[in-house]
């Protein structure tokens, strides 16, 4: 089973400059998630989808931030423009079964690490 | 907002040392589960405790869950510098969305 494919693994851009990361999901997972893990601290959940649909985007900033999952399968994650404090991995998740079912089958991809000068 | 928090923040101990490190949370769950991360790496799993379990055991890895006191503990038992790396507590409840929410880890070294 392929794993959760996340690019560019890293990007460095200047502040106020515009970057997109994207995201394929292990086949068949129908919720998917963005994380944002500053150095030193726990990845924070930014937005969570299921299938195409926001479930959950109270901790995304949206004045800089979005994302968007079409067709319920890839997903790409956009900050327009970048601040100095968005450097951090970003991590894309999936899941299986859809929320509220039981099981579990979270996987992580490896992250893209951005650091904005 | 982040659900757990993590005690003690960095350990250091030698090789062949137990190390012990616990964690706090906040809302019910439905399972705790326990992650490692190498400096500058990907999140790799460690183990799943549900919360109708109060221990569960893999290899050298002992966990322990009280759901009373809303806490676990990771034991890593005979530890090796390959041990060194941070490692993450996270819960997921599925009556909230299923996501797992993340502690802000303890970071472990291990001296040879």
């Amino acid at each position: 089973e392929a794993g959760v494919a996340q690019s560019p693994r890293y990007k460095i851009i200047e502040k106020r400059q515009s970057v997109a990361f994207w995201c394929n999901p292990i086949s068949g997972h129908a919720t998917l998630y963005w994380y944002q893990q500053i150095l030193g601290q726990g990845p924070k959940l930014l937005i969570q989808f299921q299938n195409n649909g926001v479930v959950d985007d109270s901790q995304l900033p949206k004045d800089r931030f979005s994302a968007e999952r079409l067709k319920g399968v890839d997903s790409t994650l956009k900050i327009q423009p970048a601040k100095l404090e968005d450097s951090a991995v970003y991590l894309c998740a999936s899941s299986w079964p859809p929320q509220g079912q039981g099981g579990d089958g979270y996987t992580f991809g490896s992250g893209t690490r951005l650091t904005v000068v | 907002s982040q659900q757990g928090e993590e005690d003690p923040q960095a350990l250091s101990i030698q090789e062949g040392e137990n190390a012990t490190m616990n964690c706090s949370y906040k809302t019910s769950i439905n399972n705790l589960q326990w992650y490692r991360q190498n400096s500058g790496r990907g999140l790799v799993h460690l183990i799943l405790i549900r919360s109708n379990e109060r221990e569960k055991h893999s290899g050298r890895l002992r966990v322990t869950l009280d759901t009373s006191k809303k806490s676990s503990s990771l034991l890593i038992t005979a530890s090796r510098a390959a041990d060194t790396a941070s490692y993450f507590c996270a819960t997921r409840n599925y009556n909230q969305g299923g996501k797992l929410i993340f502690g802000q880890g303890t970071e472990l070294s291990v001296k040879p």
